[in-house]
């Protein structure tokens, strides 16, 4: 696609229901990230994947979180048990190359904004 | 671990005047950095980024980053500021090899006509 989409853009939740956050990244883009974006605050690194492997979950702020990206093209993040302090905005990015030639260029959706009540 | 320090959440600048945004970073070991803008209802998107080349970085809509090394800085100006700079401004950085990108708080920036 054109950019990186996301969906769905708003969520509404009751605490402990479980939700799934989906990302189309860029097509043949190599690289996806998740990224946690709090109220007033930087976007937070969450997980790393390269192409279907996830390289990198030390952002997942507990078990409860779960993200996928099967055939290394679309990713879900999973959030089980949601609770209130998961209020955020979601953000996909997804990136051409991987490894060392990543300079840092991402391209960003629009988010998922996730309200838990 | 690497960070970012972004001063001053909220920047009101008039319309024609100097923007400059403030990045400070943390580390003994010369990063990757970036600044990217957010609009309104829109994604992240880079405005520029240092890797090392050249440390003055021209990026889009008239925006330039200076690396400085001795004070561990990375500000952001652009000389005149223009009602459609009004963005929120992230400065982050990463390093050779590592995918993860470190974000500041970021700057709400308003411009005032």
């Amino acid at each position: 696609g054109a950019g990186v989409s996301q969906s769905p853009r708003y969520k509404v939740a009751k605490r402990g229901q479980d939700v799934a956050l989906r990302c189309d990244p860029i097509s043949g883009h190599v690289s996806l990230f998740w990224y946690q974006q709090a109220l007033g605050q930087g976007p937070e690194f969450l997980t790393y994947f390269q192409n279907e492997a996830q390289l990198d979950k030390s952002g997942l702020p507990s078990d409860r979180f779960f993200a996928e990206r099967p055939e290394g093209s679309v990713s879900t993040l999973k959030i089980q048990r949601t609770q209130q302090e998961d209020s955020a905005v979601y953000l996909c990015a997804s990136s051409l190359v991987s490894g060392e030639q990543n300079t840092g260029e991402l391209f960003f959706g629009e988010g998922s904004r996730l309200t838990v009540l | 671990a690497q960070s970012v320090t972004q001063l001053g959440s909220h920047v009101s600048v008039s319309e024609g005047a100097l923007v400059l945004l403030r990045c400070n970073y943390s580390s003994s070991v010369p990063p990757y950095l970036f600044w990217y803008v957010q609009y309104p209802n829109q994604g992240l998107q880079l405005l520029l980024k240092y890797t090392s080349a050249a440390t003055l970085v021209k990026g889009i809509n008239g925006f330039e980053a200076e690396f400085k090394k001795s004070e561990t800085s990375f500000h952001l100006t652009k000389p005149s500021a223009h009602m459609s700079d009004a963005a929120e401004y992230f400065c982050a950085v990463s390093y050779y090899g590592n995918n993860r990108l470190a974000f500041g708080k970021g700057n709400q920036v308003v411009v005032i006509p």
